[in-house]
């Protein structure tokens, strides 16, 4: 069946744009993940939710970033006033409940900002 | 907040050969283990886990040990082939119980 499904693949952004990052994930998983990984570094958490809620945004790193799911299905990171540091790849993963099960990540959104 | 730790960075190895990356934590709640493989310009394949209510856990060619007392996990690779080529990383789970704490990664080569 479809993995995690990531769009754009990548994006390339003018500092202090702002920035969409769309996450579909796996059908029938109610967990989803976004985490943010840079160059030579292992994921960072950004934050969770269960459902239609957000469980944890514990790792956003400031209030610039903000991430919906409206439905309960497709997730949107946002960016807003995109920095340098925010070049990284960004991650989703969904897993089936949550909770230590196996989550499954997509292929990332490579975000480079000039 | 959670520690990972993972060694070596990189690991060159022959085809054939073993290949072994250990990992600490430091959050004694820490209950779940997740490996992942990482091609370069793809996201993170999950390739093996274990709970903490095992000890060990083997997946044809690849096993992983966990050692709760000790706080340190491990991945072993046998009969290594080219396509094992990548980045490995390890995690943990977070006290939160559903994030995961990763480690930097293990750049593996297996040379022919």
């Amino acid at each position: 069946g479809a993995g995690v499904s990531q769009t754009p693949s990548n994006k390339v952004t003018e500092k202090g744009k702002y920035v969409e990052l769309r996450c579909d994930p796996i059908s029938g998983h109610t967990a989803l993940y976004w985490y943010r990984q840079s160059l030579g570094q292992g994921p960072e958490f950004l934050i969770y939710f269960q459902g239609t809620g957000a469980a944890d945004d514990s790792g956003l790193p400031n209030d610039r970033f903000f991430a919906v799911r409206p439905e309960g299905s497709v997730s949107t990171l946002k960016i807003q006033r995109t920095e340098r540091g925010d070049s990284a790849v960004y991650l989703c993963a969904s897993s089936p409940t949550g909770g230590g099960t196996e989550a499954f990540f997509g292929q990332g959104t490579r975000l480079t900002v000039v | 907040g959670e520690n990972v730790e993972q060694h070596p960075s990189t690991l060159s190895v022959q085809e054939g050969d073993s290949a072994v990356i250990k990992c600490t934590y430091s959050d004694s709640a820490s209950n779940y283990f997740p490996w992942y493989k990482q091609e370069l310009g793809k996201g993170p394949q999950l390739i093996i886990d274990i709970r903490s209510n095992v000890g060990e856990k083997k997946d044809q060619r690849i096993a992983v040990t966990l050692n709760k007392t000790a706080k340190h996990f491990s991945l072993h690779i046998t009969e290594t082939q080219p396509e094992d080529s990548a980045v490995y990383f390890c995690a943990a789970s977070s006290l939160s119980g559903y994030a995961l704490n990763f480690g930097k990664g293990t750049s593996l080569l297996v040379t022919p």
